[in-house]
């Protein structure tokens, strides 16, 4: 079936720093990825779509400066947290849908705990 | 807009119990409805779902019928397992009223005990 790859799948870093996100569509195309942010125990929040070759759709109160969605190609998308600060640690995960066949794959998401 | 209402948990049960997670939704069109299950750590994983209604998806002994009448897709299981315990999401995907994005429930956590 269809597999999406979401690395890192935890990282740490010092605050003040950026972190990158991939998240690969292994045997599909993905024509649009979707990136989500996930608290404890609560539910995922979208932050954005992003159409390949286009540029990402935000969600409301996501900031589109800090939190940097690019969809260069059909099997890739990156989330970059640019200066990130401890209030950005979170679940991050993201989504890929194919173009054929509409359905919804997720990445196994990535523990981002920012120090 | 859409949305969708899931009953709240934890919900806890012993081993070979029967399950009930109760979802209903609101959409503008005719949405595709979806169950996901989340271990700990990890992505979803689609359990099943159903694009119309009527319709039943099922999965691994889960199953859901797609209830129009009653805006409803709720999530059954006969008898459960301890590996059964995840978190459960109900969502919807409405070409129509939300573009193509899936709106999630907030999840009800299900812990099988021995």
């Amino acid at each position: 079936g269809a597999v999406v790859s979401q690395h890192p799948s935890w990282v740490i870093c010092k605050s003040g720093t950026s972190v990158k996100i991939e998240c690969r569509s292994l045997d599909f195309q993905a024509t649009t990825m979707f990136w989500y942010r996930q608290f404890p125990k609560q539910s995922l929040m979208l932050m954005a779509t992003s159409n390949e070759g286009s540029k990402a759709t935000y969600e409301q109160g996501v900031e589109k400066d800090k939190f940097l969605i690019n969809h260069a190609s059909l099997t890739l998308s990156t989330l970059t947290v640019t200066s990130a600060h401890p209030e950005d640690s979170s679940f991050y995960i993201c989504s890929a849908r194919d173009g054929h066949s509409y359905g919804y794959t997720f990445g196994s998401g990535t523990r981002l705990t920012v120090v | 807009g859409n949305s969708v209402t899931q009953m709240e948990g934890p919900v806890t049960l012993s081993e070979e119990a029967f399950l009930t997670i109760n979802c209903t939704y609101t959409a503008t069109g005719y949405p595709s409805l979806f169950w996901y299950v989340q271990y700990p750590g990890e992505g979803l994983q689609l359990l099943l779902k159903a694009t119309k209604a009527d319709d039943k998806g099922s999965n691994k002994g889960f199953e859901a019928t797609y209830r129009k009448e009653t805006t409803s897709f709720h999530l059954e299981k006969g008898s459960v397992q301890v590996s059964d315990s995840a978190v459960y999401f109900c969502a919807l995907s409405d070409q129509a009223g939300g573009g193509n994005k899936l709106t999630f429930g907030t999840g009800t956590q299900l812990k099988v005990e021995l």
